[in-house]
């Protein structure tokens, strides 16, 4: 069953940098990678999205492994506005899984 | 530069019965989206509608359909409602089908009773 995985739950302490991971071993090899957070069963936000590069933005950064199986994203800064469920996804239908609930701690 | 924006926020409605769920797509894209999304899981794609055609359907009965206007705006139909049905459904605008980020909604909580 086509899908990403990704840990339930990751604390980072306010202020350090948050690092999210996700694996995604079914994409294909024309199959963006994007990322997006959702706060309190608000729409989601998107957050980046990427190819095969690694891509940065205002927000985070999104570093893809070669293999293109698996990325990370990176919140250089967590603030506590940065609590939120964080989805990785692929495809244009936006193939996701059931997200990391990250808790920034002050 | 305005959002997108979905109608209604909450709806109940009971078992059998149809709804209409309606989303209006940002400004200048010209494709939208529809996902389920159940209480602690991530969304589920329904389907997906590009310059008034569907582009993409996900493993939703029939009784799912969709419909998208000239100015792009779309509305979701669910007929037969099951209690399963019960969810926050999500619409997302993009520009020229896939490939770029797909900006949601605030959503429609929905309601089976």
């Amino acid at each position: 069953d086509a899908k990403t995985t990704q840990p339930p739950s990751m604390d980072c302490a306010e202020g350090r940098a948050a690092n999210l991971p996700c694996n995604h071993s079914t994409i294909s090899g024309n199959e963006y990678v994007y990322w997006y957070r959702q706060i309190h069963s608000q729409g989601p936000q998107y957050i980046i999205h990427g190819l095969k590069n690694n891509e940065t933005n205002e927000m985070a950064s999104l570093i893809i492994t070669e293999d293109r199986k698996s990325s990370t994203l990176i919140l250089p800064h967590a603030t506590l506005r940065d609590t939120a469920v964080y989805y990785c996804a692929y495809n244009y239908q936006l193939i996701w899984g059931a997200g990391t609930k990250l808790i920034i701690k002050p | 530069e305005t959002g997108v924006t979905q109608s209604p926020t909450h709806l109940i409605k009971t078992r059998g019965q149809q709804v209409t769920l309606r989303c209006s797509s940002q400004s200048g894209h010209n494709t939208v989206s529809w996902y389920q999304q159940a209480l602690g899981q991530g969304p589920q794609f329904i389907f997906q509608y590009y310059r008034e055609e569907e582009n993409g359907r996900g493993n939703f009965p029939p009784r799912f359909s969709g419909l998208q206007f000239p100015n792009y705006s779309s509305e979701l139909n669910v007929n037969a409602l099951e209690l399963d049905d019960s969810a926050l459904y999500l619409c997302a605008s993009s520009l020229d089908g896939g490939g770029g980020p797909q900006y949601f909604g605030p959503g429609t909580r929905l309601l089976v009773l």
